[in-house]
């Protein structure tokens, strides 16, 4: 079983919608992370997660320690939106090695 | 301040060569880690230079290497080049002072081998 999954894989909206990707995990964490990364390979880090929720502009992370599941929300998506976004997991303090999920790519039609 | 940079940007080889690649951490940032990017494998941790000292080490052959200098930027090496060493590598820089660290990424350096 892989330490840490991502649902879906594809995720195809309208412009306007509301979006949610979901990742589970299955080991001890310091951080969980979302990552976006665009067409060309860019990665921007979105949020770094321990508990709770954390919002900025149209996105709204989600963490939940006892049940090892984050979820990532996108209101009003746009076609801007349409990128790869990849959750990750920092296992440690003292180390920053990660656990890469295998993203979700979006697209937002107009 | 400055963002993570990592130099070449795009890179062609042809196989049995080798290849270094560089990164420079964002001002203050004394962790430095490698990342290959592949479409069949996706994103996987190569390897994390901490204050010179390799601190950890993914699944990967000996033929990837890495150094890191006393100014924290970092240096990868892959030697022997075969084809499946085509990918995105990706450096992410983090403060890594005992807290929980966001990771800031480069721009990534692709490397084709031929």
């Amino acid at each position: 079983k892989n330490e840490v999954e991502q649902s879906p894989q594809n995720l195809t909206a309208q412009e306007g919608e509301f979006i949610t990707i979901n990742c589970s995990y299955s080991v001890g964490i310091s951080a969980l992370h979302w990552l976006q990364q665009h067409p060309g390979g860019g990665i921007v880090s979105l949020f770094m997660l321990s508990s709770g929720k954390k919002k900025h502009g149209r996105l709204i992370a989600t963490i939940n320690i006892q049940e090892k599941h984050s979820s990532l929300h996108i209101t009003a998506s746009h076609p801007r939106d349409s990128a790869v976004y990849i959750c990750h997991l920092s296992r440690s303090y003292n180390t920053d090695k990660l656990i890469f999920g295998t993203g979700t790519r979006l697209q937002v039609f107009p | 301040k400055a963002g993570v940079t990592q130099t070449p940007r795009y890179l062609i080889k042809t196989r049995g060569q080798q290849v270094t690649l560089s990164c420079s951490p964002i001002s203050g940032h004394r962790s430095v880690s490698w990342y290959q990017q592949t479409p069949g494998q996706g994103l996987q941790f190569l390897f994390e230079y901490f204050s010179e000292t390799q601190r950890n080490k993914g699944n990967f052959p000996g033929r990837f290497s890495g150094r890191q200098f006393s100014n924290s930027r970092s240096e990868m090496n892959v030697s022997t080049l075969e084809l499946g060493d085509s990918a995105l590598y990706l450096c992410a820089s983090s403060a890594s002072d005992g807290r929980i660290n966001e990771q800031f990424f480069g721009p990534g350096t692709r490397l084709t081998v031929l």
